[in-house]
Protein backbone atom coordinates (compact mmCIF):
# COMPACT_ATOMS: atom_id res chain seq x y z
CA UNK A 1 0.00 0.00 0.00
CA UNK A 2 1.70 3.75 -0.80
CA UNK A 3 -0.46 5.41 1.45
CA UNK A 4 -1.89 7.33 -1.85
CA UNK A 5 -5.39 7.27 -2.45
CA UNK A 6 -8.06 7.41 -5.42
CA UNK A 7 -11.93 7.10 -6.09
CA UNK A 8 -13.51 5.88 -7.48
CA UNK A 9 -12.06 3.03 -8.62
CA UNK A 10 -14.05 2.23 -11.14
CA UNK A 11 -15.90 4.61 -13.53
CA UNK A 12 -18.23 4.13 -16.58
CA UNK A 13 -20.03 7.05 -18.27
CA UNK A 14 -21.42 8.11 -21.65
CA UNK A 15 -19.89 10.77 -24.32
CA UNK A 16 -20.53 14.41 -23.68
CA UNK A 17 -20.64 13.71 -19.92
CA UNK A 18 -18.37 15.23 -17.11
CA UNK A 19 -16.60 13.19 -14.17
CA UNK A 20 -14.50 14.21 -11.19
CA UNK A 21 -11.75 12.15 -9.88
CA UNK A 22 -9.98 12.16 -6.80
CA UNK A 23 -6.75 11.52 -4.94
CA UNK A 24 -5.42 11.89 -1.18
CA UNK A 25 -1.31 12.17 -1.56
CA UNK A 26 0.70 10.51 1.56
CA UNK A 27 0.68 11.82 4.49
CA UNK A 28 3.12 14.87 4.36
CA UNK A 29 3.36 14.62 0.93
CA UNK A 30 2.88 18.34 -0.98
CA UNK A 31 3.66 17.47 -4.97
CA UNK A 32 0.35 15.74 -6.62
CA UNK A 33 0.68 14.21 -10.41
CA UNK A 34 -1.78 12.89 -12.52
CA UNK A 35 -1.22 10.70 -15.32
CA UNK A 36 -3.31 8.91 -18.53
CA UNK A 37 -2.68 5.48 -19.38
CA UNK A 38 -4.23 4.90 -22.37
CA UNK A 39 -4.48 1.34 -24.71
CA UNK A 40 -0.57 0.91 -25.92
CA UNK A 41 0.64 3.93 -24.58
CA UNK A 42 3.18 4.23 -21.64
CA UNK A 43 1.97 6.67 -18.36
CA UNK A 44 1.41 10.33 -20.26
CA UNK A 45 1.88 12.79 -17.66
CA UNK A 46 -1.13 15.37 -17.10
CA UNK A 47 -0.59 18.13 -14.40
CA UNK A 48 1.00 19.02 -11.29
CA UNK A 49 0.52 20.67 -8.37
CA UNK A 50 2.36 21.63 -5.21
CA UNK A 51 1.24 23.04 -2.31
CA UNK A 52 -2.01 24.08 -3.87
CA UNK A 53 -0.57 25.70 -7.07
CA UNK A 54 0.00 24.57 -10.30
CA UNK A 55 3.06 23.63 -10.80
CA UNK A 56 3.91 21.77 -14.17
CA UNK A 57 1.58 20.76 -17.35
CA UNK A 58 1.78 17.79 -19.91
CA UNK A 59 -0.82 16.74 -22.33
CA UNK A 60 -3.32 17.84 -20.57
CA UNK A 61 -6.51 18.36 -22.85
CA UNK A 62 -8.04 22.03 -22.59
CA UNK A 63 -11.87 19.73 -21.35
CA UNK A 64 -9.50 18.76 -18.54
CA UNK A 65 -8.89 20.63 -15.38
CA UNK A 66 -7.55 20.09 -11.50
CA UNK A 67 -7.06 21.58 -8.52
CA UNK A 68 -5.14 20.84 -5.23
CA UNK A 69 -7.33 21.62 -1.73
CA UNK A 70 -5.88 22.77 1.13
CA UNK A 71 -5.95 19.86 2.75
CA UNK A 72 -3.68 18.69 -0.65
CA UNK A 73 -6.49 16.21 -1.81
CA UNK A 74 -6.59 16.50 -5.44
CA UNK A 75 -9.31 16.18 -8.20
CA UNK A 76 -8.82 15.61 -11.75
CA UNK A 77 -12.29 17.24 -13.59
CA UNK A 78 -12.75 15.57 -17.15
CA UNK A 79 -15.46 17.15 -19.35
CA UNK A 80 -17.13 16.75 -22.74
CA UNK A 81 -15.93 12.94 -22.47
CA UNK A 82 -15.18 11.10 -25.52
CA UNK A 83 -14.73 7.24 -26.37
CA UNK A 84 -10.61 8.49 -26.44
CA UNK A 85 -10.81 9.24 -22.46
CA UNK A 86 -11.07 6.56 -21.50
CA UNK A 87 -7.87 5.14 -19.94
CA UNK A 88 -6.49 4.18 -16.18
CA UNK A 89 -5.96 7.68 -14.88
CA UNK A 90 -3.44 7.54 -11.79
CA UNK A 91 -2.68 9.94 -9.23
CA UNK A 92 1.01 10.06 -7.46
CA UNK A 93 2.09 12.03 -4.96
CA UNK A 94 6.34 12.91 -3.44
CA UNK A 95 7.17 14.79 -0.35
CA UNK A 96 8.24 18.17 -2.66
CA UNK A 97 10.86 19.16 -0.08
CA UNK A 98 13.30 18.67 -2.65
CA UNK A 99 15.75 17.20 -0.11
CA UNK A 100 15.55 13.77 -1.42
CA UNK A 101 17.93 12.83 -3.82
CA UNK A 102 15.66 11.90 -6.91
CA UNK A 103 12.35 11.87 -5.07
CA UNK A 104 10.19 9.08 -5.62
CA UNK A 105 6.46 9.23 -6.59
CA UNK A 106 4.12 6.82 -4.58
CA UNK A 107 1.16 6.01 -6.83
CA UNK A 108 -2.39 5.35 -6.50
CA UNK A 109 -4.44 2.46 -7.57
CA UNK A 110 -6.29 3.99 -10.32
CA UNK A 111 -9.47 5.26 -11.38
CA UNK A 112 -10.27 3.12 -14.72
CA UNK A 113 -12.27 5.11 -16.71
CA UNK A 114 -15.07 4.06 -19.53
CA UNK A 115 -16.73 6.56 -21.73
CA UNK A 116 -19.45 4.66 -23.72
CA UNK B 1 17.12 9.90 -28.16
CA UNK B 2 13.60 11.89 -27.54
CA UNK B 3 11.83 9.80 -25.52
CA UNK B 4 12.07 6.48 -22.81
CA UNK B 5 12.31 3.40 -24.51
CA UNK B 6 12.37 0.09 -23.15
CA UNK B 7 13.21 -3.48 -24.75
CA UNK B 8 12.21 -5.89 -25.02
CA UNK B 9 8.65 -5.20 -24.97
CA UNK B 10 7.88 -8.71 -23.55
CA UNK B 11 9.94 -11.43 -22.09
CA UNK B 12 8.74 -15.29 -21.27
CA UNK B 13 11.42 -17.09 -18.60
CA UNK B 14 11.32 -20.18 -16.38
CA UNK B 15 11.97 -20.28 -13.21
CA UNK B 16 15.27 -20.03 -12.10
CA UNK B 17 16.67 -18.04 -15.29
CA UNK B 18 18.01 -14.40 -14.95
CA UNK B 19 16.76 -11.75 -16.89
CA UNK B 20 17.68 -8.31 -17.87
CA UNK B 21 15.90 -5.38 -19.63
CA UNK B 22 17.08 -2.66 -21.01
CA UNK B 23 15.58 1.39 -20.45
CA UNK B 24 16.83 4.64 -23.08
CA UNK B 25 17.05 7.60 -22.02
CA UNK B 26 17.35 11.25 -23.09
CA UNK B 27 21.04 12.04 -21.34
CA UNK B 28 20.99 16.02 -22.18
CA UNK B 29 19.05 17.43 -18.99
CA UNK B 30 18.80 14.48 -17.19
CA UNK B 31 17.96 14.53 -13.43
CA UNK B 32 17.14 10.69 -12.20
CA UNK B 33 16.51 7.42 -13.52
CA UNK B 34 13.37 5.87 -11.65
CA UNK B 35 11.98 2.07 -12.10
CA UNK B 36 8.95 0.33 -11.15
CA UNK B 37 7.46 -2.33 -10.77
CA UNK B 38 3.85 -2.87 -11.72
CA UNK B 39 1.39 -5.88 -10.82
CA UNK B 40 -1.87 -6.36 -12.58
CA UNK B 41 -4.50 -4.52 -10.86
CA UNK B 42 -2.25 -2.59 -8.23
CA UNK B 43 -0.19 0.41 -8.26
CA UNK B 44 3.05 0.35 -9.84
CA UNK B 45 5.18 -0.06 -6.83
CA UNK B 46 8.44 2.15 -6.72
CA UNK B 47 11.80 0.06 -7.26
CA UNK B 48 14.99 2.15 -7.62
CA UNK B 49 15.46 5.93 -8.02
CA UNK B 50 18.91 6.82 -9.27
CA UNK B 51 20.63 10.17 -10.19
CA UNK B 52 24.85 9.14 -10.41
CA UNK B 53 26.79 8.15 -13.43
CA UNK B 54 27.79 4.45 -12.38
CA UNK B 55 24.77 4.03 -9.53
CA UNK B 56 24.46 0.49 -9.11
CA UNK B 57 21.14 -0.53 -6.87
CA UNK B 58 20.10 -3.88 -5.10
CA UNK B 59 16.90 -4.85 -3.53
CA UNK B 60 17.05 -8.89 -2.99
CA UNK B 61 17.25 -10.21 -6.34
CA UNK B 62 16.80 -7.22 -8.35
CA UNK B 63 19.14 -4.86 -9.36
CA UNK B 64 19.75 -1.55 -11.96
CA UNK B 65 22.99 0.30 -12.84
CA UNK B 66 22.60 3.72 -14.56
CA UNK B 67 24.95 5.27 -17.25
CA UNK B 68 24.13 8.64 -17.28
CA UNK B 69 26.67 9.71 -20.09
CA UNK B 70 25.08 7.21 -22.75
CA UNK B 71 21.75 7.14 -21.47
CA UNK B 72 20.75 3.83 -20.61
CA UNK B 73 19.63 1.65 -17.54
CA UNK B 74 19.90 -2.22 -17.57
CA UNK B 75 17.76 -4.02 -14.52
CA UNK B 76 18.31 -7.38 -13.58
CA UNK B 77 16.77 -10.08 -12.33
CA UNK B 78 18.65 -13.08 -10.84
CA UNK B 79 17.01 -16.60 -10.25
CA UNK B 80 13.48 -15.31 -11.81
CA UNK B 81 10.28 -16.73 -9.55
CA UNK B 82 6.77 -16.51 -10.50
CA UNK B 83 5.67 -13.43 -8.21
CA UNK B 84 8.61 -11.61 -10.14
CA UNK B 85 5.70 -11.75 -13.34
CA UNK B 86 4.94 -8.13 -13.74
CA UNK B 87 5.45 -4.98 -16.13
CA UNK B 88 8.55 -3.30 -15.00
CA UNK B 89 8.65 0.36 -16.15
CA UNK B 90 11.44 3.15 -16.18
CA UNK B 91 10.99 6.70 -16.40
CA UNK B 92 12.96 9.79 -16.66
CA UNK B 93 13.15 12.83 -14.95
CA UNK B 94 15.36 16.42 -15.64
CA UNK B 95 14.85 18.02 -12.27
CA UNK B 96 14.06 17.13 -9.12
CA UNK B 97 10.27 16.93 -8.65
CA UNK B 98 9.03 16.89 -11.21
CA UNK B 99 7.02 15.02 -13.77
CA UNK B 100 8.23 11.46 -14.94
CA UNK B 101 8.60 10.26 -18.79
CA UNK B 102 7.86 6.67 -18.81
CA UNK B 103 8.75 3.99 -20.94
CA UNK B 104 5.45 1.92 -22.04
CA UNK B 105 7.16 -1.13 -20.06
CA UNK B 106 8.86 -4.80 -20.04
CA UNK B 107 6.38 -6.98 -19.59
CA UNK B 108 8.21 -10.23 -17.61
CA UNK B 109 5.99 -13.87 -17.50
CA UNK B 110 7.90 -16.34 -15.33
CA UNK B 111 6.70 -19.59 -15.50
CA UNK B 112 6.96 -22.62 -13.07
Amino acid sequence: DSGVTQTPKHLITATGQRVTLRCSPRSGDLSVYWYQQSLDQGLQFLIQYYNGEERAKGNILERFSAQQFPDLHSELNLSSLELGDSALYFCASSAGTYREFGETQYFGPGTRLLVL
Amino acid sequence: ILNVEQSPQSLHVQEGDSTNFTCSFPSSNFYALHWYRWETAKSPEALFVMTLNGDEKKKGRISATLNTKEGYSYLYIKGSQPEDSATYLCASSNQAGTALIFGKGTTLSVSS
